[in-house]
């Protein structure tokens, strides 16, 4: 079974407007933590937010925020007014078990995004 | 700046030859990973190091061998390449919390 599942693999936005990608994670750990990842065209992977599987309220990083529920095992991005710098693909992750080094990130097939004017 | 530094960021290869993909962090992070890259697929692991001294498999290691050489560098060897391995390779550390994951930039391999 797939751990972490991207069922969007393309979405379209209007610059200025809100966007929700999707992302669900499949685990029987009760400690985890929940990645969010930026890829431009350029390459490089960005780190855009994070929520441990304890934390009691959703994270915010700016105009990005994460919808965390618990109870149906999604997290999903939501960024806010758009811009046509967000255009990029996105990654969900996650990180299974206790803190302490040596746990491996496990991603989803990844959301491409496309801001338009 | 600190971070992880990957080299080369570009490689042909063609098919059998060896060749090793180098990385190295100055963050003093314990814990170093390599993936690939491939298109609708995300990013897999390959291999981990947990911590100095030890190595382990990720989800797709055939096909690669890997040192932790120190706590900063861990490389990543191709012995004898094949086309499935052209991919974009990235390696990670991360601190011992496991909440701050830094990335390289990636080596981009294609294998003729």
């Amino acid at each position: 079974a797939q751990k972490i599942t991207q069922t969007q693999p393309g979405m379209f936005v209007q610059e200025k407007e809100a966007v929700t990608l999707d992302c669900t994670y499949d685990t029987s750990d009760p400690s985890y933590g929940l990645f969010w990842y930026k890829q431009p065209s350029s390459g490089e992977m960005i780190f855009l937010i994070y929520q441990g599987s304890y934390d009691q309220q959703n994270a915010t990083e700016g105009r990005y925020s994460l919808n965390f529920q618990k109870a149906r095992k999604s997290a999903n991005l939501v960024i806010s007014a758009s811009q046509l710098g967000d255009s990029a693909m996105y990654f969900c992750a996650m990180r299974e078990g206790l803190t302490g080094g040596g746990n491996k990130l496990t991603f989803g097939t990844g959301t491409q995004l496309k801001v338009e004017l | 700046n600190a971070g992880v530094t990957q080299t080369p960021k570009f490689q042909v290869l063609k098919t059998g030859q060896s060749m090793t993909l180098q990385c190295a962090q100055d963050m003093n992070h314990n814990s170093m990973y390599w993936y690939r890259q491939d298109p609708g697929m995300g990013l897999r692991l390959i291999y981990y190091s947990a911590s100095e001294g030890t190595t382990d498999k990720g989800e797709v290691p055939n096909g690669y061998n890997v040192s932790r050489l120190n706590k900063r560098e861990f490389s990543l060897r191709l012995e004898s390449a094949a086309p499935s391995q052209t991919s974009v390779y990235f390696c990670a550390s991360s601190d011992r919390g496991g909440n701050g994951y830094t990335f390289g930039s990636g080596t981009r391999l294609t294998v003729v």
